[in-house]
């Protein structure tokens, strides 16, 4: 139990469609960040948020946003949804610092039709 | 640019036994972190050990341990009287240069515990 929390656990869209994930942090935790992770293969860092500001972005393009709230909750919002965009979401909080080890929560499963 | 490389894709070994984990990385920094992560079919991400590589005593967690070779950059996994419950695929991560908080990951080893 690492007391980082995502819903929901599984949804099912339509392409073209756009979705909000959700994540509450590990309480203590300022920074969270958000990973793809396909079928199969290692997760893809997408994002971080720390106070409530977005500072450091992987290879997603701009449909890929987030928000970190003050409570350091986030969320993360894929718009114009494609087949590619199935996979696994998972959220994970630090503590900002040096070597703070991040935490996962449980994930969210996405499966875009 | 730095790469994290975990050269077995697949594993397994009978229950009780031990089991050793390999992976290499590259990077270019002098003071760094190293993460074993388990990920087991609830898909879950679950640390299982970190290194903090100015230190030259290798980290130990219970039955899971680490052989961390700086000079050869090899950080393996051992996992001593393996139960079921180790069933996962194991992820090797190492911190981005320019923020802790982006991992790097290698492909992943599949850990197949057998009765």
């Amino acid at each position: 139990e690492t007391g980082v929390t995502q819903s929901p656990t599984h949804l099912i869209k339509t392409r073209g469609q756009q979705v909000t994930l959700r994540c509450s942090s590990q309480s203590g935790h300022n920074t969270v960040s958000w990973y793809q992770q396909a079928l199969g293969q290692g997760p893809q860092f997408i994002f971080q948020y720390y106070r409530e500001e977005e500072n450091g972005r992987g290879n997603f393009p701009p449909r890929f946003s987030g928000l970190q709230f003050p409570n350091y909750s986030s969320e993360l919002n894929v718009n114009a949804l494609e087949l590619d965009d199935s996979a696994l979401y998972l959220c994970a909080s630090s503590f900002w610092g040096s070597g703070n080890t991040i935490y996962f929560g449980e994930g969210s499963w996405l499966t875009v039709v | 640019a730095q790469t994290v490389t975990q050269s077995q894709p697949e594993m397994s070994v009978q229950e009780a036994e031990t089991v050793t984990l390999s992976c290499t990385y590259d990077t270019s920094e002098n003071n760094y972190y190293l993460f074993w992560y388990k990920q087991p079919p609830s898909r879950q991400m679950i640390l299982v050990i970190r290194q903090e590589a100015y230190k030259q005593q290798n980290a130990t967690e219970n039955r899971f341990s680490v052989n961390f070779q700086k000079a050869a950059k090899s950080f393996s996994l051992k996992i001593s009287d393996s139960q079921l419950g180790d069933t996962a695929m194991y992820f090797c991560a190492l911190p981005h240069m320019d923020s802790n908080y982006q991992l790097i990951w290698g492909a992943g080893t599949k850990l197949i515990i057998k009765p």
